[in-house]
């Protein structure tokens, strides 16, 4: 059974505007953590942000941030003010028992 | 402080031959769990070791695939006998504990390519 899916395979953004990375996630377990991780074209995973399944408040890491609505099962994330750099492929994850599953992904292509 | 490594950043095989893939995490980290990425999708889980112990190994496929993380040196990933379909890229994580909100640190990756 998938456990991490994000629905949108790629998505066009205007610098400096706002973008948001959809990702619902399907767990049984209370206690879980979700990362996003950055996959530029150079192939390197770099992470982004990550939210605890008891933490209260949205995480935050400067211009990323986790739209964290644990009764949907959701966990997108927003990037604001888009640069040409952040054009690549985003990955959703969850870490469950020590593994993290990773969503398909979604490429983002920021236009000039 | 050294990130994870990785290498071969690149390894090209024929068809039938054995594949070695290092993996050293990053300094006091005990624990390297391996992904692989296929093209065009995500990673997917492997394996996860510890020193000298494989804790979770229900991602790895059940012939031709090991992997290790001995007392002294790095993880080895072997695949032995590749196939076509064993192209792919393969990605070492590290963290310094089994715990939920631990982010695991990615390597470089190592791309496969059997010919």
């Amino acid at each position: 059974a998938q456990k991490i899916t994000q629905t949108q395979p790629g998505m066009f953004v205007q610098e400096k505007e706002a973008v948001t990375l959809d990702c619902t996630y399907d767990t049984s377990d209370p206690s879980y953590g979700l990362f996003w991780y950055k996959q530029p074209s150079s192939g390197e995973m770099i992470f982004l942000i990550y939210q605890g399944s008891y933490d209260q408040q949205n995480a935050t890491e400067g211009r990323y941030s986790l739209n964290f609505q644990k009764a949907r099962k959701s966990a997108n994330l927003v990037i604001s003010a888009s640069q040409l750099g952040d054009s690549a492929m985003y990955f959703c994850a969850m870490r469950e028992r020590g593994k993290l599953s990773f969503g398909a992904g979604t490429t983002v292509t920021v236009r000039a | 402080n050294a990130g994870v490594m990785q290498n071969p950043r690149h390894l090209v095989r024929r068809r039938g031959q054995e594949a070695r893939l290092r993996c050293s995490p990053m300094k006091g980290h005990s624990h390297v769990y391996w992904y692989r990425q296929l093209p065009e999708e995500g990673l997917k889980f492997m394996v996860y070791l510890q020193k000298e112990n494989i804790i979770d190994e229900s991602g790895m496929p059940k012939e031709r695939f090991s992997a290790e993380f001995p007392k002294e040196g790095p993880s080895i990933l072997r695949i032995q006998q590749v196939v076509r379909g064993d192209s792919a890229a393969y990605f070492c994580a590290s963290s310094d504990r089994d715990y939920k909100y631990n982010e695991q640190f990615f390597g470089p990756g190592t791309r496969l390519t059997v010919l």
